[in-house]
C-alpha cells in the first residue's frame, strides 16, 4: 500500500482556473506538508499542518489555500492559477515535527501545468 | 533562513567510481537530511545526522557531519548506475521554529 498518495499525478489547465491536489497518508503520522518544486529542481516548503492545525505557512500567495478535514488529508486548492504555479508539488508527513529529528515522507508529486 | 548549498551541482561518473557530494549550511545544522530523488519521482529517505562528528552508513552510501556542525558529505562507493539520481540536503532551524529548507540538489549520472 502506497504510504503517501496523492491525485492527480499531472494536472493541465488553463491560466486563471481554479484547481484542487488531494493527498492522503496511512502512515497515521501527526505532520503533513505542501512543498513545490520549480524547473530549477528547488524544493521549497509552502505549508506545514499538526493535527488538522497550520504550523508553517511561508510566504506562499493567498491563491494558495491547504485544506485538512482531518489528520490523514491534507489538500491543496489553488485559485486564478497563473503560469509562475507551473511546477511539482510534493506532499509529504511525519510522525511529529521535524525539529524533534523524525522522517518525512514523500509522495510521488503532482506535475502542475498552467497554460 | 537556513541556506544550504550543495556542490557539486551536477556529477556525471563511471560505473565503479567513488564520488562525494557536499552540502554546507550558513547556520548551525541541528538535524541534517539526506534524500535522493529519482527522476520524476518522489524523494526517498536516504539517512538522518544529528550529531557533531556523526557517521552513517546504508548499503555504499556513507553520510558524514562535521564536528562544528555546518557541513555534510554524502560519500557513495564504486558507484552503480542504480545510484544515479538528484541528491537533496535537508535541515531547517529559524528562529524558535522549525522551517525545513533544502539544498538545490546535486544531480547524479552514473555511466555503465
Amino acid at each position: 500500500d502506497t504510504a503517501v498518495s496523492q491525485t492527480p499525478k499531472y494536472l493541465v489547465t488553463q491560466m486563471g482556473n481554479d484547481k484542487s491536489i488531494k493527498c492522503e497518508q496511512n502512515l497515521g503520522h501527526d505532520t503533513m506538508y505542501w512543498y513545490k518544486q520549480d524547473s530549477k529542481k528547488f524544493l521549497k516548503i509552502m505549508f506545514s499542518y499538526n493535527n488538522k492545525e497550520l504550523i508553517i505557512n511561508e510566504t506562499v500567495p493567498n491563491r494558495f489555500s491547504p485544506k485538512s478535514p482531518d489528520k490523514a488529508h491534507l489538500n491543496l486548492h489553488i485559485n486564478s492559477l497563473e503560469l509562475g504555479d507551473s511546477a511539482v508539488y510534493f506532499c509529504a508527513s511525519s510522525q511529529e515535527g521535524l525539529a524533534g529529528g523524525t522522517t518525512q515522507y514523500f509522495g510521488p508529486g503532482t506535475r502542475l501545468t498552467v497554460l | 533562513s537556513q541556506e544550504l548549498e550543495q556542490s557539486p551541482q551536477s556529477l556525471i561518473v563511471q560505473e565503479g567510481k567513488n564520488l562525494t557530494i557536499n552540502c554546507t549550511s550558513s547556520k548551525t545544522l541541528y538535524g541534517l537530511y539526506w534524500y535522493k530523488q529519482k527522476y520524476g519521482e518522489g524523494l526517498i529517505f536516504l539517512m538522518m545526522l544529528q550529531k557533531g562528528g556523526e557517521e552513517k552508513s546504508h548499503e555504499k552510501i556513507t553520510a558524514k557531519l562535521d564536528e562544528k556542525k555546518q557541513q555534510s558529505s554524502l560519500h557513495i562507493t564504486a558507484s552503480q548506475p542504480s545510484h544515479a539520481g538528484i541528491y537533496l540536503c535537508g535541515a531547517g532551524v529559524n528562529g524558535g521554529s522549525y522551517i525545513p529548507t533544502f539544498g538545490r540538489g546535486t544531480s547524479l549520472i552514473v555511466h555503465p
